[in-house]
């Protein structure tokens, strides 16, 4: 199994530019979350997804949407970044039936300028 | 709303030191769960344990050790003897029993552990 994996690792944006970070599990986990890391401030939930064509909004949700066609994939798209969106972004997917430890990706690391 | 909150948010040691992370968290759920997560400096986040709210029980996994009080909403977890591979940010997270997707995190404490 690769587990969690993330693409791009690494990214640029203009402001005002939009991107899709992806993100993918193989584990068949019906629960997926993206976070995002700010110096200082630990992870903070931005959508998450307890299945397939269901998605809701977490702590910080402005500025991205996200869509949950398949079990496997849950991209994170930003409309038009912001300075503020500068960040590394977490992946993460969970086994709704046994477990409640989630399992991250290798992470992006977003700079917009 | 549920919070976490690790006061130190760096701690430097020497090999061989024990170091004590603190956690106190809010909830107003009465099932919940806690963990600990490790993030080495390549970046990745590391599952260390996670325990649950009726099960007050220490736990020690070889040098680490973790402390639950409920009566302090605290969750703490000690480094014995520690190692330079101990180096690293340790965050602390809380999530609620019935939405165990939705993880709040503490800051971080970072461990630098000097040869």
């Amino acid at each position: 199994n690769a587990g969690v994996t993330q693409t791009p690792k690494f990214q640029v944006l203009k402001t005002g530019q939009s991107m899709t970070l992806q993100c993918a599990q193989d584990m068949n986990h019906e629960y997926m979350s993206w976070y995002r890391q700010d110096p200082g401030m630990g992870l903070r939930l931005i959508h998450y997804s307890v299945g397939a064509g269901i998605t809701d909004q977490g702590e910080v949700p402005n500025g991205y949407n996200v869509s949950r066609s398949t079990t496997e994939d849950f991209p994170l798209r930003l409309l038009s970044a912001a300075p503020s969106q500068t960040s590394v972004y977490f992946c993460a997917s969970r086994d709704g039936a046994s477990t409640y430890e989630q399992y991250f990706g290798p992470g992006t690391r977003l700079t917009v300028t | 709303a549920q919070k976490v909150t690790q006061a130190q948010t760096e701690i430097s040691v020497v090999e061989k030191e024990d170091v004590t992370l603190d956690c106190v968290y809010e909830t107003r759920d009465t099932t919940y769960y806690l963990f600990w997560y490790k993030q080495p400096p390549s970046g990745e986040l590391v599952f260390l344990i996670r325990r649950n709210s009726f099960d007050e029980q220490n736990e020690i996994s070889g040098r680490y050790s973790w402390n639950f009080q409920k009566s302090t909403s605290s969750f703490n977890f000690t480094i014995t003897a520690s190692q330079v591979v101990d180096s690293a940010v340790y965050f602390c997270a809380l999530t609620r029993g019935a939405a165990g997707n939705k993880l709040t995190f503490g800051g971080g404490t970072r461990v630098l552990v000097k040869p």
